[in-house]
């Protein structure tokens, strides 16, 4: 099976850096996808890693260790928009790639 | 605008009734996804199609269905509601079956009362 793990809530304030972890069980894994969602809409595409490593874009990145089963996104110069959830997914190797398995997201509140 | 549309936007209805969500995924998109979203188990995938094809089922209850059709787009059929299928629905597209980046919705927010 999979289970995926994120803090539930965080805070920050406006400026500043915060990191968003996950760590992930697979029985057989491909990739790993972070998304952004504000209440009550649509989850928005920030980042996929296959490989171990950072990729930045922007003012987001986000690490993988594919041995260790983490894998944080960090937000520089935080805004207030950027107040929303952080869902980290991941294809399962065993399922094949259709089906992405998401955390149940961590609420990032920033304020002033 | 991600380029996905769903309808209704919002959808009330009684404890045993029936409904279709509906979804036209963005064009040049060949597979399409549902996703469950309820307050307290995160988002649910429910089934892909690709291409008019079933290729995955996750979990997903006997008394929902879906289908696609030949112009691409994505029917959720659910019936004999209950309360705990008060959700948000969600439509995601992509290019291939792949997933490697899929483009949600604005989803449907079912409630049954």
């Amino acid at each position: 099976g999979q289970n995926i793990d994120q803090p539930t809530e965080m805070t920050a304030t406006e400026g500043a850096i915060v990191q968003i972890n996950c760590t992930y069980q697979t029985s057989g894994f491909n990739g790993l996808f972070w998304y952004q969602q504000h209440a009550g809409e649509a989850p928005t595409f920030l980042s996929y890693n296959v490989l171990d490593g950072l990729e930045e874009k922007g003012r987001f990145s986000s690490f993988l260790s594919r041995s260790k089963g983490y894998s944080y996104l960090l937000l520089k110069e935080l805004q207030m928009k950027d107040s929303a959830s952080y869902l980290c997914a991941v294809t399962p190797m065993n399922t094949g790639f259709q089906k992405l398995v998401f955390g149940t997201g961590t609420r990032l509140l920033v304020s002033p | 605008d991600s380029g996905v549309t769903q309808t209704p936007k919002h959808l009330i209805t009684a404890t045993g009734q029936r409904v279709t969500l509906r979804c036209s995924p963005r064009s040049g998109d060949l597979s399409v996804y549902w996703y469950q979203q309820s307050l307290d188990q995160g988002l649910q995938f429910l089934i892909q199609y690709y291409n008019g094809e079933e290729r995955a089922k996750g979990n997903i209850l006997e008394r929902f269905s879906a289908q696609q059709f030949p112009d691409l787009h994505s029917e959720l059929n659910l019936s004999s509601l209950e309360l705990g299928d008060s959700a948000l629905y969600f439509c995601a597209s992509s290019v291939t079956e792949m997933n490697t980046e899929a483009f949600f919705g604005q989803g449907t927010r079912l409630t049954v009362v």
